[in-house]
């Protein structure tokens, strides 16, 4: 099983409807991470969580909510999706600081119709 | 401001061949590491390589090799003996460890030749 697991892989939906990506994380990681990736323009990052009481936004979190309920759970929300949120979404955590090293995701296609 | 940037969209390289793939980035902090990483049509994100920015020596995995100019800000990553599974998206990414977070470069699609 991947230690950092994402649902659902792939969504269409339509414009309005309200969506929810799971991330759960067996890694023990505190620092969990959601990005955006768009063809041309590489990760960019919505929302941050170092622990559950602490949630940061990042620099395209308009349109976005985050919730963290657990250690190893970080769900992102689209209130009222629009088309130009159609695109790939990664959730990732962080171990050591030390480090830096990313663990991804399998990513969450996301079509918004 | 954090930036990173890769100039090349997309580069094509004949199999066994040598490959280069160059990515800059601009912070003012001392401390943080530079990574490269791999995405294959599959979308997952595979790490290749990863560099300490205090380590002068260049880091090296098998086929991958980084050549990191410290000064320059530069960071490219060169693939040797080029294989067809290694063609995916590329991407070069900045952790800054006072920010705990990374940036990453908008990507480099690397095509293999047979």
């Amino acid at each position: 099983d991947a230690d950092v697991t994402q649902t659902p892989r792939n969504r269409i939906t339509k414009t309005g409807k309200r969506i929810m990506l799971e991330c759960s994380q067996t890694k023990g990681h505190d620092r969990m991470y959601w990005y955006r990736q768009d063809p041309g323009l590489g990760l960019r990052l919505i929302y941050y969580s170092f622990d559950v009481k602490d949630i940061n936004k990042g620099e395209i979190s308009d349109g976005y909510s985050v919730s963290r309920q657990a250690q190893a759970k970080f769900s992102l929300s689209l209130e009222s999706a629009i088309p130009n949120q159609t695109a790939l979404y990664f959730c990732a955590t962080v171990g050591s600081p030390n480090t830096g090293e990313l663990f991804f995701g399998e990513g969450s296609r996301l079509t918004v119709l | 401001a954090q930036t990173v940037t890769q100039s090349q969209p997309e580069m094509s390289v004949q199999e066994a061949e040598t490959v280069t793939l160059s990515c800059t980035y601009d912070t003012s902090e001392s401390d943080y590491y530079l990574f490269w990483y791999k995405q294959p049509p599959s979308r997952q994100m595979i790490l290749v390589i990863r560099q300490e920015a205090y380590k002068q020596q260049n880091a090296t995995e098998n086929r991958f090799s980084v050549n990191f100019q410290k000064a320059a800000k530069s960071f490219s990553l060169k693939i040797s003996d080029s294989q067809l599974g290694d063609a995916a998206m590329y991407f070069c990414a900045v952790w800054v460890y006072n920010f705990n977070k990374f940036y990453f470069g908008s990507g480099t699609k690397l095509n293999v030749k047979p």
